[in-house]
């Protein structure tokens, strides 16, 4: 059973692209979280999505920043006109159905670096 | 609203010495309580947690915890490390019915030989 994948694990964008960064959760499970980890910080969450629904974007910021977990498909964070100040690692964390915040496993995070 | 501290952002400590790693809490229901280790460039994994029974609780790799109401506190103990265990070290807090975790600042463990 292989664990929440992520790709790609480091990603370098100039200022003004787009970023888009992948999570496969681990089989069976129906729950995605994406936290953020700036330098010398702890996790910030950022969005709690199940299969074609937003439940919770509470930490995401307004503008710039999107998620998407579809149907079929790995959940997709993506951020348009990435900032210097977007480079972080960003994790993405799964859980199975009926234990959301109990039983999150992470992925190895995207290394995002904004040039 | 929940939230962690983590007391201490580095411990150094000598190769089969005890550490103890301080997590305080605040919240106003009842919690679930974990303990996360990031090795350098990877992901998050988990060392132990705490939902409910017993309040010392054992993990991987040697750790415990035990959970402290009275004090709101989970701090994390080893009592002989090594030098594998050089890491970053994470607390965390959630509650039912709660959508995600929030986590401490991290406490990086230097082990020194």
């Amino acid at each position: 059973n292989a664990g929440v994948m992520q790709n790609p694990r480091h990603l370098v964008r100039r200022r003004g692209q787009e970023a888009r960064l992948r999570c496969s959760p681990m089989k069976g499970h129906s729950h995605v979280y994406w936290y953020r980890q700036l330098p010398e910080e702890g996790l910030k969450f950022m969005v709690y999505l199940q299969k074609e629904n937003i439940i919770d974007e509470s930490g995401m910021p307004k503008e710039r920043f999107s998620a998407e977990f579809p149907k079929e498909g790995p959940s997709i964070l993506r951020i348009q006109q990435v900032v210097r100040g977007d480079s972080a690692a960003y994790f993405c964390a799964s859980s199975p159905l009926g234990r959301p915040n109990t039983e999150a496993f992470f992925g190895q995070g995207t290394r995002l670096t904004v040039v | 609203a929940q939230s962690v501290t983590q007391l201490d952002s580095q411990v150094p400590v000598f190769e089969e010495a005890p550490v103890e790693l301080r997590c305080n809490y605040s919240s106003s229901v009842s919690v679930y309580l974990f303990w996360y280790v990031q090795y350098p460039n990877q992901g998050l994994q988990l060392l132990l947690k705490y939902l409910s029974g017993s309040t010392l609780v054992k993990g991987i790799n040697g750790f415990e915890a035990e959970f402290n109401k009275s004090q709101t506190s989970f701090h994390l103990r080893k009592p002989s490390v090594h030098i594998s265990d050089t890491a970053e070290y994470f607390c965390a807090v959630t509650s039912t019915g709660a959508n995600n975790l929030f986590f401490g600042t991290g406490t990086r463990l230097t082990v020194i030989p």
